[in-house]
């Protein structure tokens, strides 16, 4: 059973178009991230979801919304997509921050956008 | 602001040495520290995670040290092998937040 997945695991569009990419845990986890790889390879958080609430919003542009319908799920929607855009998606998932004491986090396969 | 520095960018050592990468933070007010794994085109495998009250963890072949006052931790590897060859990626938690910050990694190429 894969912990963390993501669908699409590639997303080819065109400047201009929405998309969104999919995240499940089905490691009972709380809090869910999005993290972005862009083309050096480096990464940087974006979003955070504990309990289903933002607890995190990187200076990212207010074109990308995540959205958790649930616990185990944090999907990730862009509007108006830019060639910038194009990078490796990361979702990843740990055990709620309680107490000061913070768990491993599991991350996704990826989502390699790519924007034309 | 939380800066992670990996160093060296890139290794090469043949089959059986063993080797060291090393990471460094800025800010030593962290909850953790976790190495990572990253193959090429894949995801990010979780190697060893570093609670700020340790002071190492150890996973087969792999060692992780932690020295938080100077900022810095090490991830020891023993007695290389081809399929060690990845990105290793260093992370710290921060104190008061709950996301990771990344070093750039370290591109190791083990030489059979």
């Amino acid at each position: 059973d894969t912990a963390v997945s993501q669908t699409p695991k590639y997303l080819v569009t065109q400047m201009g178009n929405d998309k969104s990419i999919k995240c499940e845990q089905n490691l009972g986890h709380d809090t869910m991230y999005w993290y972005k790889q862009d083309s050096k390879k480096f990464l940087k958080i974006m979003f955070s979801y504990n309990n289903k609430e933002l607890i995190i919003n990187e200076t990212v542009p207010n074109r990308f919304s995540p959205k958790s319908p649930d616990k185990a799920h944090l999907n990730l929607h862009i509007n108006s997509l830019e060639l910038g855009d194009s990078a490796v998606y990361f979702c990843a998932s740990t055990r709620a921050v309680t107490g000061g004491s913070y768990n491993e986090q599991f991350f996704g396969p990826g989502t390699r956008l790519t924007v034309l | 602001k939380q800066e992670v520095t990996q160093i060296p960018a890139a290794l090469s050592v043949p089959e059986g040495e063993n080797l060291v990468l090393n990471c460094s933070f800025t800010d030593s007010a962290i909850y953790n520290l976790q190495w990572f794994r990253q193959d090429p085109g894949k995801g990010l495998t979780s190697l060893l995670l570093i609670q700020s009250s340790q002071r190492e963890q150890t996973s087969g072949r792999l060692n992780a040290s932690l020295d938080k006052s100077s900022g810095r931790s090490t991830l020891y590897i023993a007695a290389s092998q081809p399929g060690d060859s990845a990105t290793y990626l260093c992370a710290v938690s921060g104190a008061g937040s709950y996301q990771l910050t990344f070093g750039k990694g370290t591109k190791l190429s083990v030489i059979p």
